[in-house]
């Protein structure tokens, strides 16, 4: 089965850091690009990063540039978001997802989620 | 505030057929960057919906349409049933920020 699977969410105190990590399955994941998608309670959805399917580019929002660190294992079909000096703000339930193939890399869209793992920075 | 602006809520009827818009500028859609849709079922993960401004993934029916044109796109779901209720999003590329952009989300109510 195709599927994408994240865990390491939870109770976080401000400033506290988390490693996030996205099993993949079904599928090869060493040929697409992944990103991390996040959504605060009640609210929208909020690109994060992306990491190219070799893992040697890197992208990230502006809103979380130099605090997240996006990183993937493909020995072990698993993508991580590294996450530090967390606050309140960071709080939301984070999403993996995994781009398409098909036309420009600019172009790509998030053909399959996870179910998200939540993250809770509070004290 | 989203770089790409949806109406917060749209309502229909059974039956009927409703339009989402989602405005961008000439740094996101208007510069040529597809858009794309998903559908986020209450406490689900978003679907993907629609790809490429007007099509459809294996497995969604023909009731989901987009379209594009100028700095603008649409969701149309004619046809609208109860399991349409959902949260709706667009998403595209945005050049100057150098970032993936989803739009503010659109709340479904089938009346």
């Amino acid at each position: 089965e195709v599927q994408l699977l994240e865990s390491g969410g939870g109770l976080v105190q401000p400033g506290g850091s988390l490693r996030l990590s996205c099993a993949a399955s079904g599928f090869t994941f060493s040929s697409y690009a992944m990103s991390w998608v996040r959504q605060a309670p009640g609210k929208g959805l909020e690109w994060v990063s992306i990491i190219s399917d070799s893992g040697g580019n890197t992208y990230y929002a502006d809103s979380v540039k130099g605090q997240f660190t996006i990183s993937r294992d493909n020995s072990k079909n698993t993508l991580y978001l590294q996450v530090n000096s967390l606050r309140a703000e960071d709080t939301a339930v984070y999403y993996c997802a995994k781009s398409s193939n098909s036309g420009s890399y600019l172009n790509r869209y998030f053909d399959l989620w996870g179910r998200g793992t939540l993250v809770t920075v509070s004290s | 505030q989203s770089v790409l602006t949806q109406p917060p809520s749209v309502s229909g009827a059974p039956g009927q057929r409703v339009t989402i818009s989602c405005t961008g500028s000439s740094s996101n859609i208007g510069a040529g960057y597809d858009v794309h849709w998903y559908q986020q079922l209450p406490g689900t993960a978003p679907k993907l919906l629609i790809y490429g401004n007007s099509n459809r993934p294996s497995g969604v029916p023909d009731r989901f349409s987009g379209s594009k044109s100028g700095t603008s796109a649409s969701l149309a779901i004619s046809g609208l049933q109860a399991e349409d209720e959902a949260d709706y999003y667009c998403q595209s590329y945005d050049s100057l920020s150098g970032s993936r952009v989803f739009g503010g989300g659109t709340k479904l109510t089938v009346l």
